[in-house]
């Protein structure tokens, strides 16, 4: 079974800074995608970005990108130049594509805190 | 990104009545729907998939006389807690997966209270 591990349960950020969360997974699969989820207080699930396995080049949207590391199994998110409405948690999500039902498997979330 | 409607929001009810929770997906078809429950602090926690047309499979330990699962249209899911009682209490998020990106989409959730 696939596991995902985000060892940091809290971060702060200074505003416009810039901050990195790690993720890590464990998979025998070698077709996969991984995401990154953010959920502010509001607590709607928001995807920040995603990232396809079979591609080498790394995955960005704006101001967030990605450090994908497949030998690693590793998938960090940087979030440049932060907001203040970057605050949230991020989740970090694994997901096998095809056979019918396409579960995530989520992490356990790092809370996400940009001071102005 | 697409936009999954979920409703009610937050509902209130007394214990040992049902309540039904709608999740609807805009944009796109969707065959395959998930629920989740979150408990304060804590990650998402898959309670079943629901695939249109079929029976819903549910995770281990969750039951299904108690959640059940309808997916009667390619745009429409429904959870319905039966006979809730107060440890029900909860935040229920539902998701849609559009297969033509891989990606689930969710819904704002809904937070239920049962007195």
């Amino acid at each position: 079974a696939q596991t995902v591990t985000q060892s940091q349960p809290e971060m702060s950020v200074q505003e416009a800074e810039t901050v990195t969360l790690s993720c890590t997974y464990d998979t025998s699969e070698s077709n996969y995608y991984l995401f990154w989820y953010k959920q502010p207080p509001s607590r709607q699930m928001i995807l920040v970005i995603r990232q396809e396995a079979y591609k080498q080049q790394n995955a960005t949207e704006n101001r967030f990108s990605v450090n994908f590391q497949k030998a690693a199994k590793s998938f960090s998110l940087k979030i440049s130049d932060s907001q203040l409405g970057d605050t949230a948690m991020y989740f970090c999500a694994f997901m096998k594509p095809g056979g019918g039902s396409e579960k995530l498997v989520f992490g356990k979330g790092t809370k996400l805190t940009v001071n102005p | 990104g697409a936009v999954v409607s979920q409703h009610p929001s937050w509902v209130i009810c007394k214990s040992g009545t049902s309540v039904k929770i709608e999740c609807r997906s805009l944009d796109f078809q969707a065959t395959t729907m998930f629920w989740y429950r979150q408990f304060p602090k804590q990650s998402l926690m898959l309670m079943a998939t629901s695939n249109e047309g079929s029976k819903a499979t549910y995770e281990q330990g969750v039951e299904k006389d108690k959640f059940l699962i309808n997916h009667a249209s390619l745009t429409l899911s429904t959870l319905t807690v039966t006979s809730a009682h107060p440890e029900d209490s909860s935040f229920y998020i539902c998701s849609a997966l559009d297969r033509s990106k891989n990606i689930q989409y969710f819904g704002a959730g809904t937070r239920l209270s049962v007195l």
